[in-house]
């Protein structure tokens, strides 16, 4: 059974600050995801990754994935109030329907 | 081109009662996906349905089901309501090998 843990739960940082969410998954799979999703909202996709070594980058965060060590990490750079959200990482099957989502960590980004 | 649709957005139902949710996928897009979300389990699949037949079913009860037409919109159905079932259910869709897109999602809510 694949499971995908994301780690922290809940992050509460500064504005100005750089910082990394984790997303530890059990089995081996073709793509990673991220979303994002504000309070009452539906999801937002961010990032998808296919390959080991693949490196997104977009606007103050950055998702890159490690398929060996079956890790992805999305690195917020220099963090603004509006990145305040929950992101959920996302691992597909390998039949390619079914996604597994983490936990999610809800960001928070004081002025 | 317009996104994911599912109706209705929110809904009010009582124990016992059954529930109807739609979803209209993006065109082109055969495979829809549900997923309940909920603040004790997450996001969990419920099932996939693709060219009208299912592919892959989460690990709920029989009380929920779905269904696919012809021209890819998608049902699911809740039987039997549990004040447990009260969650936001999203419906995402794709092309073969894309990104799922999610749709605004249906919040129910089970008195």
């Amino acid at each position: 059974e694949l499971k995908v843990e994301q780690n922290p739960l809940f992050l509460s940082m500064q504005e100005g600050k750089n910082y990394t969410i984790y997303c530890n998954y059990s089995t081996t799979s073709d793509r990673l995801y991220w979303y994002r999703q504000d309070p009452g909202k539906s999801l937002e996709s961010l990032f998808v990754l296919l390959s080991n070594g693949a490196v997104k980058q977009e606007g103050r965060l950055m998702a890159s994935l490690d398929t060996k060590a079956r890790l992805s990490t999305l690195h917020i750079t220099a963090a603004v109030h509006d990145l305040s959200a929950t992101y959920f990482c996302a691992v597909v099957n390998n039949a390619g329907n079914m996604l597994t989502f983490g936990g999610g960590t809800r960001l928070m980004v004081k002025p | 081109k317009a996104g994911v649709t599912q109706t209705p957005r929110y809904l009010i139902k009582t124990r016992g009662q059954q529930v109807t949710l739609s979803c209209s996928p993006i065109s082109g897009h055969r495979s829809v996906s549900w997923y309940q979300q909920t603040p004790g389990q997450g996001l969990q699949f419920l099932f996939e349905y693709f060219s009208e037949t299912q592919r892959n079913k989460g690990n709920f009860p029989g009380r929920f089901s779905g269904r696919q037409f012809s021209n890819s919109r998608s049902e699911m159905n809740v039987s039997t309501l549990e004040l447990g079932d009260s969650a936001l259910y999203l419906c995402a869709t794709r092309t073969a090998q894309e990104t799922q897109y999610f749709g605004p999602g249906t919040r129910l809510l089970v008195l």
